[in-house]
């Protein structure tokens, strides 16, 4: 099972800075088989990267993700109030099980 | 707009039972895997259960293998999830998704998501 570790646990930020969010897998995630989320307290998880690097539909462009093989980057260009949130990592593919979760990257001010 | 709507949670005594339901609308509901995902209040996402678009395949997490059981309605576009032998530690918010990629053999990212319902075990 594919093991995914999120850092830092939390990141203090100001509006209008750059945020720089890192997930490493335990094993290297075939095809960059990997996801970002936004989660809101209260709120579902938001689908904001998939495929390592791919925007979902209606995310700004200040969100982007990079990486291969083990490791793995969300970068947001420039925070907006909005932004601050939690952020999980996914992996996903032909190993089960079907979903692993990173713990997670608090954004806050 | 693609929608997914969770009930059925509340509380339950340990060893109890409870059954969650998705309504999902603006998609064709049959054309797609669909998930369970649960959230610790306060913790991280944990993926639980899956079902393929006809039903027909089907896996579990081994947390909870044996004990939850996934099926779908697609005539009512609905998910659901049986919960039996419930413990403290299935204390979770529960959230059903779309799974928009997956195939026979393998797994997609998951979008979108409910807002979740909230299953309490305690005496």
């Amino acid at each position: 099972e594919i093991v995914l570790t999120q850092s830092p646990g939390t990141l203090s930020l100001s509006p209008g800075e750059r945020a720089t969010l890192s997930c490493r897998a335990s094993q290297t995630i075939s095809s960059s088989f990997l996801a970002w989320y936004q989660q809101k307290p209260g709120q579902a998880p938001r689908l904001l990267i998939y495929g390592a690097s791919s925007r979902a539909t209606g995310i700004p462009d200040r969100f982007s993700g990079s990486g291969s093989g083990t490791d793995f980057t969300l970068t947001i260009s420039r925070l907006e109030p909005e932004d601050f949130a939690v952020y999980y990592c996914q992996q996903y593919g032909n190993s089960p099980p079907r979903g692993t979760f990173g713990q997670g990257t608090k954004v806050d001010i | 707009q693609v929608q997914l709507v969770e009930s059925g949670g509340g509380l339950v005594k340990p060893g109890g039972s409870l059954r969650l339901s998705c309504a999902a609308s603006g998609f064709t509901f049959s054309d797609f895997y669909m998930s369970w995902i649960r959230q610790v209040p306060g913790k991280g996402l944990e993926w639980i259960a899956y079902i393929s678009d006809s039903g027909s395949t089907i896996d579990y997490a081994d947390s909870v293998k044996g004990r939850l059981t996934i099926s779908r309605d697609n005539a009512k576009n609905s998910l659901f999830l049986q919960m039996n032998s419930l413990r403290a530690e299935d204390t979770a918010v529960y959230y059903c998704a779309r799974e928009p990629a997956s195939g026979s053999d393998f797994s997609s990212w998951f979008d979108p998501w409910g807002r979740g319902t909230l299953v309490t075990v305690s005496s």
